[in-house]
């Protein structure tokens, strides 16, 4: 069975900071890891998807790596800001739909 | 969001009665999908849909049934609603199994 880590589980950081969050999953087999914000009260709106043949995606100050064989993929922010404050989900798919972990609370404080 | 409705966004019902919550999509992706979202316990799959009339369960299936009889709508039913289903229910999409998915804006549910 399929199962997701994300560490830490919440994170406080200072405006301006570069950040990692981390996620590890047990089963190697996969077809994709797909990163998702949760606002407070809101959906998943998609951050980042990296197929399991890739070794990293970007968009903006955003970049996931994903080492397969490990299990582990991370989620790097840089020059935080206030308004990157939210739940951030690292969720898998393979010979099952799409496995979560229970996300990394992000708050960054001005 | 990308062609995903969930209907409806808000409903409190009582414990024992039927509650049916509707995912609609207008993107005419092939799966379709049923989440609950809980303290603690992050977003479980409790169904899924690879086709229409095709259907197959998640983790946390008791107590819920669905339905897909056209590629856009998925429906979701509890035949008999209990307190511990009180949940935040999120609707998903993907082409294929090894696309990304998109996720609907959610129904947040309350059984007293």
């Amino acid at each position: 069975k399929q199962e997701v880590t994300q560490i830490p589980a919440a994170l406080s950081v200072p405006e301006g900071e570069n950040l990692v969050l981390n996620c590890s999953f047990t089963d190697s087999a996969i077809y994709n890891l797909q990163w998702f914000r949760q606002d407070p009260g809101k959906g998943l709106t998609s951050l980042l998807l990296i197929q399991s043949s890739q070794r990293e995606q970007t968009s903006g100050r955003l970049n996931a790596s994903l080492d397969k064989s490990s299990g582990r993929s991370t989620l790097y922010i840089a020059a935080s800001q206030p308004g990157d404050s939210a739940t951030y989900l690292c969720a898998v798919s393979g010979n099952t739909p799409l496995v979560f972990g229970k996300g990394t609370r992000l708050s960054v404080i001005a | 969001d990308a062609g995903i409705t969930q209907s409806p966004r808000h409903k409190v019902t009582e414990t024992g009665t039927p509650v049916t919550l509707r995912c609609h999509q207008t993107e005419n992706h092939r799966y379709m999908y049923w989440y609950r979202q809980d303290p603690g316990h992050g977003l479980r799959l409790i169904h899924y849909s690879y086709g229409v009339k095709d259907t197959d369960k998640g983790e946390v299936s008791d107590g819920y049934s669905v339905s897909r009889s056209k590629t856009e709508d998925f429906l979701l039913t509890l035949e008999s609603a209990t307190s511990s289903q009180t949940s935040v229910y999120f609707c998903a999409i993907s082409q294929e199994v090894t696309e990304g998915y998109t996720f609907g804006s959610g129904t947040r549910l309350t059984v007293v």
